[in-house]
């Protein structure tokens, strides 16, 4: 069985500083990786995804994700936080050899940027 | 905008009653997936078709199903409802090729 875990129901940031929210994911064989974001009264909007290749995946908005293998993590980050940024953060991961290819989704994190 | 849309955006009904959730998937897109976003269970996978062939199960009550048509747009129907069914339901497609699934708006379902 595939899993995720976020560890922090909350992220606080001041706007201009880094962010970070983690994710760590538990799954058979290689992992695909993703991170979505919802905004209140919206539907989920991709943000970036893991396959293969760079450990370090650049997507919409300025964000990033550092995939380590080592340590099923797959964190989502970003140089210098927004106050527009604050949503709800969800990871999600499908396992490369299953023939599922629905996504398992973490509890979600939720990331206030303040002015 | 994702480029899959969903009708209705809301939805009240009372316990007992049947709805049918309307899913466009994104132009070209063989793959339809429904979810279930709860504050207990979270979001959740449903069922999947891909060309109108039903492909994975999740966790799906024996009360919901679902179809894919021809023109490859979807139908989740949810019969003998109940207050916990209220939540918001989403359908994602995905090409089948490119593994990134592009998620509907959602439809909000409240059962009173």
């Amino acid at each position: 069985a595939q899993s995720v875990a976020q560890p922090e129901d909350q992220v606080n940031v001041a706007e201009g500083n880094p962010l970070t929210v983690k994710c760590t994911y538990s799954v058979s064989g290689n992992p695909y990786l993703f991170w979505y974001v919802q905004y209140p009264n919206r539907g989920l909007q991709f943000l970036l995804k893991y396959i293969t290749g760079d450990n370090l995946v650049k997507g919409s908005y300025g964000f990033e994700a550092e995939f380590n293998k080592s340590q099923t993590s797959f964190h989502l980050k970003k140089p210098s936080a927004l106050v527009s940024d604050s949503a709800l953060y969800f990871c999600a991961v499908r396992g490369y050899y299953t023939g599922r290819r629905a996504l398992t989704f973490g509890s979600g994190t939720r990331l206030q940027v303040q002015p | 905008d994702s480029g899959v849309t969903q009708t209705p955006k809301h939805l009240i009904t009372a316990t007992g009653q049947r709805v049918t959730l309307r899913c466009s998937p994104r132009s070209g897109d063989l793959s339809v997936y429904w979810y279930q976003q709860s504050l207990d269970q979270g979001l959740q996978f449903l069922i999947q078709y891909y060309n109108g062939e039903e492909r994975a199960k999740g966790n799906i009550l024996e009360r919901f199903s679902a179809q894919q048509f021809p023109d490859l747009h979807s139908e989740l129907n949810l019969s003998s409802l109940e207050l916990g069914d209220s939540a918001l339901y989403f359908c994602a497609s995905s090409s089948g090729v490119e593994e990134t699934q592009y998620f509907g708006p959602g439809t909000r379902l409240l059962v009173l």
